[in-house]
């Protein structure tokens, strides 16, 4: 089975452009994550979804993070206009649970540098 | 919030040797996960384990949630258990289904 495919895997761009973070969620999952991981941090969790729609987004930085899901099979990650500290790994990650979530499984992450 | 610590933040073991590593956690959780970052960033869910104990081969976890710890032990430890573990939980309030991560545990094995 495949697992939770994320795009792009690196990604440099210049403050101010717009960045879009790709994920495909493992097929049944019904949880989708954004989580975001620094030095100074550690990992966040950004935001995450039940059923395609968004539970808790208290973990989005400011209004310049949105995020998406469209459907069950894919979800984006949006950040307008970037800045140098948003430089991270984003990380996506799915599970499937009744109620509440269960093993989670992340992909390989997106190195964001925002120069 | 949930504090999440794990201990010790560095390890440094000779390949074959066994190891522990702690999580305590500072209330209730529904959930607690282990996972091992590799050296080139990848997440791996080791366990899930909000109780109990689980084994799978070289490695095996413990959780006391009464006593609100988890131990993480690796035996017989080999360079690819290297980089950083982290364990990870979720707070016992309805609703809440944020993960979190605690600082994490830096394995290094040396051959």
């Amino acid at each position: 089975d495949a697992g939770v495919i994320q795009s792009p895997r690196h990604e440099v761009t210049e403050m101010g452009q717009e960045v879009t973070l790709r994920c495909k969620p493992i097929s049944g999952h019904d949880y989708l994550f954004w989580y975001r991981q620094t030095m100074m941090r550690g990992l966040e969790l950004l935001i995450y979804f039940n059923n395609n729609v968004p539970i808790d987004d208290s973990g989005m930085p400011e209004d310049r993070f949105s995020a998406k899901m469209p459907n069950a099979s894919f979800s984006t990650l949006k950040i307008q206009p970037s800045e140098p500290r948003d430089s991270a790994v984003y990380f996506c990650a799915s599970s499937f649970g009744t109620g509440v979530p269960g093993e989670l499984f992340f992909g390989e992450g997106s190195r964001l540098t925002v120069l | 919030g949930i504090q999440v610590e794990q201990s010790p933040p560095d390890l440094i073991l000779q390949e074959g040797a066994n190891s522990t590593l702690r999580c305590n956690f500072s209330d209730s959780v529904n959930n607690l996960q282990w996972f091992h970052q590799n050296p080139w960033g990848q997440l791996i869910n080791l366990f899930y384990i909000p109780s109990g104990t689980k084994q799978n081969g070289r490695l095996s976890a413990t959780t006391v949630a009464t006593e609100r710890y988890s131990l993480l032990y690796i035996s017989s430890s080999q360079t690819t258990d290297s980089g950083v573990y982290f364990c990870a939980v979720e707070p016992y309030q309805t609703g809440a289904n944020n993960l979190f991560f605690g600082t994490g545990t830096r394995l290094t094995v040396i051959p």
